[in-house]
C-alpha cells in the first residue's frame, strides 16, 4: 500500500500565472482534502472532494479549484496567482465514514513560491 | 477568526522530562480533536486523538487531555526524547463539517539531550 504522494515538490511562479498541483491518494481512499500552510501558521482547509464531487469548501476564492479522478489522483488549480498564495500546499486522503471521523493521511506537500 | 489556538509557538525541554503542549478552541461544535506531528519537508503525521465524549486518551508516551467546559486540550509527552523534536499541531473536527480539520498555529518542540 503506497502512501500519499504530491508533485512537484517545489514550484516557482510569477504573479498572474496559473498553477496545477497534483496529489495521488492512498489506494482505496475516496476522499481528498487540500490545505494551504503559510509560513509559521497551521494548515488551512481549502476544499474537500468525495467521489469526484466538491464536498465542502473553506474560506478561499473561486480561483482555487480542484478535480478528483477515479484513479485516486486529484489536482489543485490556482488561477491569477497572488504573492500571498506562496505557501506549502498539502493534500490528505481518507476513507469517508459518513458521520464518524476517519484519519487523514497527508502527503509531503508542494512548496509554491509566487514572485 | 482563529477557532483553534496554540498560544505557545515554541517549547524547549530536557530529554527525559515531560513536554506539555496546550491548545484552546472556541467552536462548541467541535467533537473530535487530534494532534499531528510535523518534521521539515514531510507532511503532518497523526499522533493521537480524542473524542469529545472522553476526557483522556493514552497511547504509550503520549496522553491527550480534554476539558470541554474550558474548551482546552493538552498533549503530554513523557518522557521526552530527542526524536520528538518537531512542530506539533492541534486540530479539531465537527461531524457537521465532515472530515474538515481546523488546525492551530503549531508549537515547535525542541528536546535537548
Amino acid at each position: 500500500e503506497t502512501g500519499v504522494t504530491q508533485s512537484p515538490t517545489h514550484l516557482i511562479k510569477t504573479r498572474g500565472q496559473q498553477v496545477t498541483l497534483r496529489c495521488s491518494s492512498q489506494s482505496g481512499h475516496n476522499t481528498v482534502s487540500w490545505y494551504q500552510q503559510a509560513l509559521g501558521q497551521g494548515p488551512q482547509f481549502i476544499f474537500q472532494y468525495y467521489r469526484e464531487e466538491e464536498n465542502g469548501r473553506g474560506n478561499f476564492p473561486p480561483r482555487f479549484s480542484g478535480l478528483q479522478f477515479p484513479n485516486y489522483s486529484s489536482e489543485l488549480n490556482v488561477n491569477a496567482l497572488e504573492l500571498d498564495d506562496s505557501a506549502l500546499y498539502l493534500c490528505a486522503s481518507s476513507l469517508d465514514g459518513g458521520w464518524t471521523y476517519n484519519e487523514q493521511f497527508f502527503g509531503p506537500g508542494t512548496r509554491l513560491t509566487v514572485l | 477568526d482563529q477557532q483553534v489556538k496554540q498560544n505557545s509557538p515554541s517549547l524547549s525541554v530536557q530529554e527525559g522530562r515531560i513536554s506539555i503542549l496546550n491548545c484552546d478552541y472556541t467552536n462548541s461544535m467541535f467533537d473530535y480533536f487530534l494532534w499531528y506531528k510535523k518534521y521539515p519537508a514531510e507532511g503532518p503525521t497523526f499522533l493521537i486523538s480524542i473524542s469529545s465524549i472522553k476526557d483522556k486518551n493514552e497511547d504509550g508516551r503520549f496522553t491527550v487531555f480534554l476539558n470541554k467546559s474550558a474548551k482546552h486540550l493538552s498533549l503530554h509527552i513523557v518522557p521526552s526524547q530527542p526524536g520528538d523534536s518537531a512542530v506539533y499541531f492541534c486540530a479539531a473536527s465537527a461531524k457537521a463539517a465532515g472530515n474538515k480539520l481546523t488546525f492551530g498555529g503549531g508549537t515547535r518542540v525542541l528536546v535537548k539531550p
